[in-house]
This record gives structure tokens, sequence and C-alpha cells, in this order.
């Protein structure tokens, strides 16, 4: 089974420029999320996705960041402007479903770097 | 509330011994699942163990298990027979009801080093 994919691994890009990341799921898993970890923190949730619907962004710095999930399967984050405290790892899981105690499987990450 | 605490910052244990790492937690909900998470410097996050609420056994993989005390709301990480490439920051996560959704919720992380 493949894991869950994320694209670019790394990311380096000057303050008040605009960056996207990819996410694709693992196959089947009808719910996706997208976290910010910050150097020396757990990672804090930034969006959650059931299938193509938006279940919990209470913590998306909407002003900034967007993500959208169109056809239910692969996503998208996007920071624009980015600022210099958006420097961070961005992690992607999924899961079977968000009723579930299936666990959230992660892709490796996008480390970003703002300058 | 819902709380998630890992009060050792950093562990050190000899290869080859077993080791420790604690997690307690509180929660209002009767279902709710408990997780360690492994997260090596290059970044990935990698599911160890799951224990249920209701599970009656502490949960076990391989070289991991869960030390599961409902009573003392605590469930900790045990590694038995350290290895060099178990050196990783190491979450606590539990899971619980929040309305219509479950959420998850991260402990600030143990890291372990593993000495040779």
């Amino acid at each position: 089974e493949a894991g869950v994919a994320q694209s670019p691994r790394y990311k380096i890009i000057e303050k008040r420029q605009s960056v996207a990341f990819w996410c694709n799921p693992i196959s089947g898993h009808a719910t996706l999320y997208w976290y910010q970890q910050i150097l020396g923190q757990g990672p804090k949730l930034l969006i959650q996705f059931q299938n193509n619907g938006v279940v919990d962004d209470s913590q998306l710095p909407k002003d900034r960041f967007s993500a959208e999930r169109l056809k239910g399967v692969d996503s998208t984050l996007k920071i624009q402007p980015a600022k210099l405290e958006d420097s961070a790892v961005y992690l992607c899981a999924s899961s079977p479903g968000q009723y579930s105690n299936q666990p959230q499987h992660f892709g490796d990450g996008t480390r970003l770097s703002i300058l | 509330a819902q709380k998630i605490t890992q009060t050792q910052p950093g562990m050190f244990v000899q290869e080859k011994e077993a080791v420790t790492l604690d997690c307690t937690y509180d929660t209002s909900d009767p279902s709710y699942g408990l997780f360690w998470y492994k997260q090596p410097s290059s970044g990935e996050m990698i599911f160890l163990i799951y224990q249920g609420s209701y599970d009656q056994q502490n949960a076990t993989e391989g070289r991991y298990s869960l030390n599961f005390q409902k009573a003392r709301k605590s469930a900790n990480l045990v590694i038995s027979a350290s290895q060099l490439g178990d050196s990783a920051m190491y979450f606590c996560a539990m899971n619980f009801s929040a309305g219509n959704n479950r959420k998850l919720i991260w402990g600030l992380g143990t890291s372990l080093a593993v000495n040779p």
C-alpha cells in the first residue's frame, strides 16, 4: 500500500512570496489533514477534510492560508503572502474516516523556510 | 478539558536496554484513543502503537508496548531492547469526540537518545 505522498520536500522563499504544497493521501482514505509543526512543538491542525468538504478549519489563518481538496482525493495548501513565523514543517496525514479510531498516517512533510 | 502531558523533554538510554516514555491524559469522553508516534530528525511522523479506552489488554507491537493504566490516566510507551535507530522525538496523542467529529491532540514530545 502506497503511503501519503507530499511535495516538495523542502522549500525556501522570501517573506511576502507565495508557496503551495501538494498532498496525495493513502488510496481510499476519506479524511485528510494538514498540520503545521514549528520546531520543538507538536503538530498543530490547520485543516481537516472529509472527502471534499471541510470539517475543521478553526486554526487556519484564513487571511493568508487556503486549502482545497476539489475531487476528494489530493489536496493543496497555499500560503500567500508568507510571513517569517510560517517557517515550519507542513505535514499532511490521512485516515479512513473522521469517526474512526484508526491512526492517522503521515507523509514525509515539507520543510518551509522563510527568509 | 482534553489534555495530553509529556513531562520528559529528553531521555537517554543505553543501547539494548528498555526505556519508558511517560504520557498522561485527561478527557471527559468515555470513548477515546491513545496513540504514540515517532519522529526522526528527517521529519516524518511514524505511527507506532494504539490503545483504545475500552481495550482490556495493553497494546503491543514488536518492541513497543503501551502500559495503559486507565485509573491513573496514563499511557506510557515502553521500548524494549533499544536500538540506535530509536533515537528520535516521540509524541503521545489522544483522539476524542468533538461534536460531529473526532479530534486529535498532541503532547509536546520527548526526545530520546540511545547511547552505544
